[in-house]
């Protein structure tokens, strides 16, 4: 079993609705990810944070909001979306910000909108 | 901008058979390369990684890695695959500069071991 808990594990929406996807770690970790990996493609970056704070955006549309209300916690508020935003939504943590510490992933969220 | 190749999309083994994954990066410089693997269902787990040292690097589950810097390659191998080893495979990297924490993934390899 991973130590990313992410929730909900499926999730349907409409293109008007308003949600949001969860991930939590005990590990201690600062540094959170979120990864959107479509079928038979491998994880693309969208977000991290590091010590709580926001660095790196990979030009995400807006209809994508993260937030990191403490160092456990990673959310992804999705609002508006498209047919094309279904996927899989993996969480991830590492120790810190350095290159040579291992992230550690989720279950991830499947998701489709309709 | 960095990259990660990997060659073999989808491979078809039996058991007991040899296994040699190809991956390939493009980058001059220093970097750290992991395998992670994605069992069907399951979340994507870390096989192993490279930092520094010795380029032969042991993981979990039999499986290692070996880093060869002139060819900018990390393969990954297992002497005798079995079927519980079916799965998708990345290789990927990270560079070591500020804010480096954006791994990069490779397209993934497709592995069957057959009975």
């Amino acid at each position: 079993d991973t130590e990313v808990t992410q929730t909900p594990k499926h999730l349907v929406m409409g293109m008007t609705n308003k949600k949001s996807l969860k991930c939590e770690q005990h590990m201690g970790h600062r540094a959170m990810y979120w990864y959107k990996q479509k079928a038979k493609k491998p994880p693309e970056l969208m977000f991290v944070y590091s010590y709580e704070k926001l660095s790196i955006n990979e030009s995400v549309p807006s209809r994508f909001s993260p937030e990191c209300p403490n160092s456990s916690l990673l959310n992804l508020h999705l609002h508006a979306l498209q047919p094309e935003d279904s996927a899989l939504y993996l969480c991830a943590s590492s120790q810190g910000n350095r290159g040579n510490q291992p992230q550690h992933f989720g279950d991830g969220t499947r998701l489709s909108i309709l | 901008a960095q990259s990660v190749s990997q060659h073999n999309h989808h491979v078809i083994l039996s058991e007991a058979a040899s296994l040699e994954l190809g991956c390939n990066y493009s980058y001059g410089g220093t970097v750290n390369l992991f395998w992670y693997v994605q069992y069907p269902g399951q979340h994507l787990q870390l096989l192993l990684k490279y930092f520094s040292g010795d380029p032969l690097v042991k993981g979990i589950k039999g499986f290692e890695a070996e880093f060869i810097k002139s060819k900018f390659s990390f393969n990954l191998r297992k002497p005798s695959v079995q079927w519980s080893d079916t799965a998708e495979y990345f290789c990927a990297l990270i560079l070591p500069t500020g804010g480096g924490n954006k791994l990069t993934f490779g397209t993934g390899t497709q592995l069957k071991v057959e009975l």
